[in-house]
């Protein structure tokens, strides 16, 4: 059974705290994906990876950087978190980009 | 850059109601289409996709969806929805050729009451 573990389901941070979101996939996935999910917004793409060490921008990178140092892992830093990043925020992993994205449960994150 | 329109934000039906989400993409090349569903309280999962070939594409628990390309549309349907298939549901796209993650519409909450 495919699996995509994110660190926390629930995260509280500061305003200016650095923030490390975890993900974790057991399927040997080439790709991973950061997303964030807002109401009435539906799900943004931040980054995705298709390699180790390997990164490209989504469609809102800015206040995000990303870090693939293994194939199973793929973490999402806020360098400076702010109230604006409060979000959901959704992992995925595929085989290739013509396949279907595997999520993670998501990591509530609220920045005060 | 491609971008997905859902049609409708909200949806409340009656079961064994027939269901109809419109979702339309704007992209001239190649697409790869996908419906995904979110249960409450659960993760998002693929309900159906269409890369290419035959333009009407079966998925899970009765849902289908057809392609048409010369209006951009990729509807999802379900003859008769029951209490189970309530829901947000999301509408994705991604360029056939190149390599990107998806582009998601913002999705409809569908209300089956029963």
């Amino acid at each position: 059974d495919v699996k995509v573990t994110q660190s926390s389901r629930y995260l509280v941070k500061r305003t200016g705290e650095k923030v490390f979101l975890e993900c974790v996939q057991d399927m040997d996935h080439e790709n991973m994906f950061w997303y964030r999910q807002d109401p009435g917004l539906g799900l943004r793409l931040i980054y995705f990876s298709y390699d180790v060490k390997m990164k490209e921008k989504g469609d809102i990178p800015e206040g995000y950087s990303v870090s693939r140092e293994k194939k199973e892992r793929f973490s999402l830093i806020l360098e400076s978190a702010s109230t604006n990043q409060t979000s959901m925020y959704l992992c995925a992993s595929s085989r290739g980009f013509r396949y279907e994205q595997y999520f993670g449960p998501g990591t509530r994150l609220t920045v005060t | 850059a491609q971008s997905v329109s859902q049609h409708n934000h909200h949806v409340i039906l009656s079961e064994a109601a027939s269901l109809e989400l419109g979702c339309n993409y704007s992209y001239g090349g190649t697409v790869n289409l996908f419906w995904y569903v979110q249960y409450p309280g659960q993760h998002l999962q693929l309900l159906l996709k269409y890369f290419s070939g035959d333009p009407l594409v079966k998925g899970i628990k009765g849902f289908e969806a057809e392609f048409i390309k010369s209006k951009f549309s990729f509807n999802l349907r379900k003859p008769s929805v029951q209490w189970s298939d309530t829901a947000e549901y999301f509408c994705a796209v991604n360029t056939g050729g190149g390599a990107d993650g998806l582009t998601f519409g913002k999705g409809t909450h569908l209300i089956i009451q029963p």
